[in-house]
């Protein structure tokens, strides 16, 4: 079983829906969450990081932490054409020997117009 | 500007041959790493390094090698005993201390086994 598990998509939305992402992990030693975006051929961007359970907002994007349940999401408000690409979550454990990032499987999303 | 350089940008290898794909950074970052990229499986981590002359390997390191002997250098070489080595690798760089957790990453290189 993966540490990490995210549905490969592919989530295709109208333009100015809302798009809702998640990603389940099995191990409680993950102490930072993040969402990664990636275009085609390029490399990932960070998006959001959140380290608590519940909310924290920046602009369009939602991040979601549900440490007791082992449950991360990213809603994205009024999504447009150009938040098409595949989305990343990941998390991190600090370990003696270095911090460990830890990758979902990423969910390519569609926004048509 | 500072950042990560990946080089080159699309890689042809003959099987049994090693190649090294390049990554330098200049945001004067101590820890670097290198992931796989394959296509439905996410990142998977190959070797990181949090100082220089030192690294860790990662979930898949065999086949693979790598150096770090200046802190904005670190290549990664693929190996001939790497069995299924097309993939799309990337290489990323964060600063020290717990609290600093984002990664950045370079554009990548796509190698391809011919």
């Amino acid at each position: 079983q993966k540490e990490v598990e995210q549905d490969p998509g592919p989530l295709s939305v109208p333009e100015g829906a809302i798009v809702s992402l998640n990603c389940t992990y099995s191990n409680s030693a993950f102490q930072y969450f993040m969402w990664y975006r990636q275009y085609s051929r390029k490399g990932p961007e960070l998006l959001m990081y959140t380290y608590s359970s519940g909310n924290k907002e920046d602009g369009r994007f939602t991040a979601q932490v549900d440490k007791s349940s082992k449950y991360i999401s990213l809603f994205i408000r009024d999504s447009q054409p150009s938040d098409s690409a595949t989305y990343l979550c990941a998390m991190i454990r600090f370990k003696a020997a270095g911090n460990k990032l830890t990758f979902g499987g990423g969910t390519r999303v569609l926004v048509k117009p | 500007d500072g950042g990560i350089t990946q080089s080159p940008k699309y890689l042809f290898r003959k099987e049994g041959q090693n190649v090294t794909l390049s990554c330098e950074q200049n945001l004067n970052h101590d820890a670097m790493y290198w992931y796989r990229q394959d296509p439905g499986q996410g990142l998977r981590l190959i070797y990181y390094s949090q100082i220089v002359n030192d690294f860790q390997k990662g979930d898949i390191a065999e086949g693979y090698s790598v150096s770090r002997e200046k802190k904005e250098s670190f290549p990664l070489t693929v190996t001939s005993a790497q069995k299924n080595p097309t993939a799309f690798y990337l290489c990323a760089s964060s600063p020290p201390g717990l609290g600093n957790t984002e990664a950045f990453f370079g554009q990548g290189t796509r190698l391809t086994v011919v």
